[in-house]
Parts: structure tokens; C-alpha cells; sequence
């Protein structure tokens, strides 16, 4: 079980905005920046959020991210096939002493 | 082109050690902080643990702490790590990854190495 809670699959048609969400704690989300990755199975993750560092290369804005208390949430807005992966969000734990990972959202574009 | 490239793929039997190397290329080694996350067939990512290339005890999560070494060489830009007492609950793709500051997002990864362990 994953210290970090997300939603196993998501779904949307091309064009639509979609929103993944990512629940924590206090000594994770509540206190550092969230980080969010894609994951195409066969390759490797790819960094997609920048806050707290400058916009990964090669990231469109259609993805941004958002943070409220001890949950963070990624948007993809203007959905398109190739948007298509894993999304994972990932964040600093003070009472782990180390990165924690959620268990990973399944996104299918229809 | 600043790159992690890690050692091929790995079949092991039950209670085998394995090393699992990575090299940096095209960045300056002793920047960046160099992360290993794992990937079981059909679960999410793992984060393991954190090595600064600089120097410094390695922190490793706490599942792992007593099977893992990890070790740098600064004039080849590589670091490697070594897992002891394999189970088949170690199968997996293993990531090196690499952030600028420990609190940073992981911006490069290497390929993937994948790990077999099977009587």
C-alpha cells in the first residue's frame, strides 16, 4: 500500500482536461513540492512538473499542477492520444527519510 | 547530451548477488544526486534510496538498508550498486535517476535495467 493515495485509472477524450489527484500527509505533500512523472511502460519516466524548478524540457503546458494542504493534483488540459501512460506523483517524507511514490494512475485517452 | 546509461540485463538465482551500474555522460558527475527507484512487473515505482556523488553516506529506504551497497567512481562518472541475498520479489526494471538538489525532481533516467531472479 502506497504512503501516497491516487486514483488507479483516469480517462478522457481528445481535448478534454483531465485531473489527476495525488493524497498525503503532513510529513510528505504538507510540507515539500510534489513532484509528477509519466510513465510509458518500456521506457523510462519522464519528469513533467516544474514547480520549485524551471519547466522541464520538452514539457508542454498543457500539464500543470496544483496543491492544497496534504493533496496535489496534476491537469492535462487539451488531452491528445499520445498523452496516453502511467502518472505517477512522488514527494520528499520527512518520517520515511526518503521519496515516496503513488501507486500510479492509468490514463486512457478514448 | 547529458545521459545515464546502466548496465544490461541480469538473470540471478535465489539468495545471488547482483550489480547494477550507471554511467553519467555529457553533465558534470559530482552536480547531481543519483537516485535508484525500482519497477516489479505489474506495480508502480519504487523509490530505494540516494547517493551524492560528492561523497557522504548513501540513504537508502529502510527495506533495503541491510542488502544494498552503493559506490561511486568519480573518474569514470559511475556509480554502481550491489544487492545481496536476492528474492524473487526482486525482479524488477531498476532506474538510476538523477536530481540537481536531494529535494529536486528526478530530471534525467537511464534506460532501465532489468532484473530476473528465477531458480
Amino acid at each position: 500500500q502506497s504512503v501516497l493515495t491516487q486514483p488507479p485509472s483516469a480517462s478522457g477524450t481528445p481535448g478534454q482536461t483531465v485531473t489527476i489527484s495525488c493524497s498525503g500527509r503532513s510529513s510528505n505533500i504538507g510540507s515539500y513540492y510534489v513532484k509528477w512523472y509519466q510513465h510509458v511502460p518500456g521506457t523510462a519516466p519522464k519528469l513533467l512538473t516544474y514547480r520549485n524548478n524551471p519547466r522541464p524540457s520538452g514539457v508542454p503546458d498543457r500539464f500543470s499542477e496544483s496543491k492544497s494542504g496534504t493533496s496535489a493534483s496534476l491537469a492535462i488540459s487539451g488531452l491528445q492520444s499520445e498523452d496516453e501512460a502511467d502518472y505517477y506523483c512522488a514527494v520528499w517524507d520527512d518520517r520515511l527519510n526518503g521519496w515516496v511514490f503513488g501507486g500510479g494512475t492509468k490514463l486512457t485517452v478514448l | 547530451q547529458e545521459q545515464l546509461v546502466q548496465s544490461g540485463p541480469e538473470v540471478k538465482n535465489p539468495g545471488a548477488s547482483v550489480k547494477v551500474s550507471c554511467k553519467a555522460s555529457g553533465y558534470s558527475f559530482t552536480k547531481y544526486y543519483i537516485h535508484w527507484v525500482r519497477q516489479a512487473p505489474g506495480q508502480g515505482l519504487e523509490w530505494m534510496g540516494i547517493i551524492n556523488p560528492r561523497g557522504g553516506s548513501p540513504n537508502f529506504a529502510q527495506k533495503f538498508q541491510d542488502r544494498v551497497t552503493v559506490t561511486r567512481d568519480t573518474s569514470t562518472g559511475t556509480v554502481h550498486m550491489d544487492m545481496r541475498s536476492l528474492t524473487f520479489e526482486d525482479t524488477a526494471i531498476y532506474y538510476c535517476a538523477r536530481s540537481h538538489g536531494d529535494l529536486d525532481g528526478f530530471d534525467i533516467w537511464g534506460q532501465g535495467t532489468v532484473l530476473t531472479v528465477s531458480s
